[in-house]
């Protein structure tokens, strides 16, 4: 079946570093979307991504979809606190509507 | 801001005892989902829901889960006889648009516990 993986699975980073998430699927994604889930949370949608080599930003957030669609990251320009959590990648094929999460990053920022 | 409710909480139960998950999908929306979340670990879907049946379910959803939409608000996760290994978080979606499913909206989860 479909699996999608995401690399690191957690990420330590100073206040105002960079950080970038990337995720991959084994099979080819109509789309993709990204959530992020504070500590205790749940899972909060941030974007979705269709079209081939799309690129979308969100303030900080700059979000890539490959030109293969089978491959996603996600970067963030100098994090915050409030950017803690963990962001999973999912990703929905042509078969069908299910939505499959990758693994997730956990991000921990260092004030 | 209209949002996926669910009950509830928290559940603690005996292995073998039969639970029932309540949510409340967004009033407009038409695909319903349930997730789950074993503590720490990645959101695995369980079932998908539309039209008043059952759209996809993957391997997790065996024979012991079934789902049912009782009412015109009501969508319930039923797992007749629990495991040990059924206690995670348990997330209620819902989305309003069909094929591809635009954004899901995530209930706050139930959290079960089998003793």
């Amino acid at each position: 079946g479909q699996q999608v993986m995401q690399i690191p699975q957690y990420q330590h980073v100073q206040e105002g570093e960079d950080f970038t998430t990337y995720c991959n699927s084994s099979t080819t994604l109509s789309n993709i979307q990204w959530y992020k889930q504070r500590p205790g949370g749940h899972p909060v949608f941030l974007i979705q991504l269709v079209k081939s080599g799309e690129v979308k930003k969100q303030k900080r957030l700059t979000f890539q979809f490959g030109e293969a669609k089978k491959n996603s990251s996600l970067h963030i320009t100098a994090t915050q606190t409030t950017d803690v959590g963990t962001y999973f990648c999912a990703g929905q094929n042509n078969a069908g509507n299910m939505l499959t999460f990758g693994g997730g990053t956990r991000l921990m920022v260092k004030p | 801001e209209p949002e996926v409710t669910q009950t509830p909480s928290h559940q603690v139960t005996q292995m073998g005892q039969e639970v029932i998950l309540r949510c409340v999908p967004i009033s407009n929306h038409l695909y319903f989902y349930w997730y789950r979340q074993i503590l720490g670990q990645k959101v695995e879907f369980l079932v998908s829901f539309y039209n008043n049946e059952i759209s996809e379910k993957s391997e997790i959803f065996d024979d012991q889960f079934s789902v049912e939409r009782p009412d015109g608000s009501n969508f319930t996760l039923k797992i007749r006889s629990t495991k040990l290994e059924d206690s995670a978080m348990y997330f209620c979606a819902s989305s309003r648009l069909a094929g591809v499913p635009g954004e899901l909206f995530f209930g706050e989860g139930s959290r079960l516990t089998v003793l």
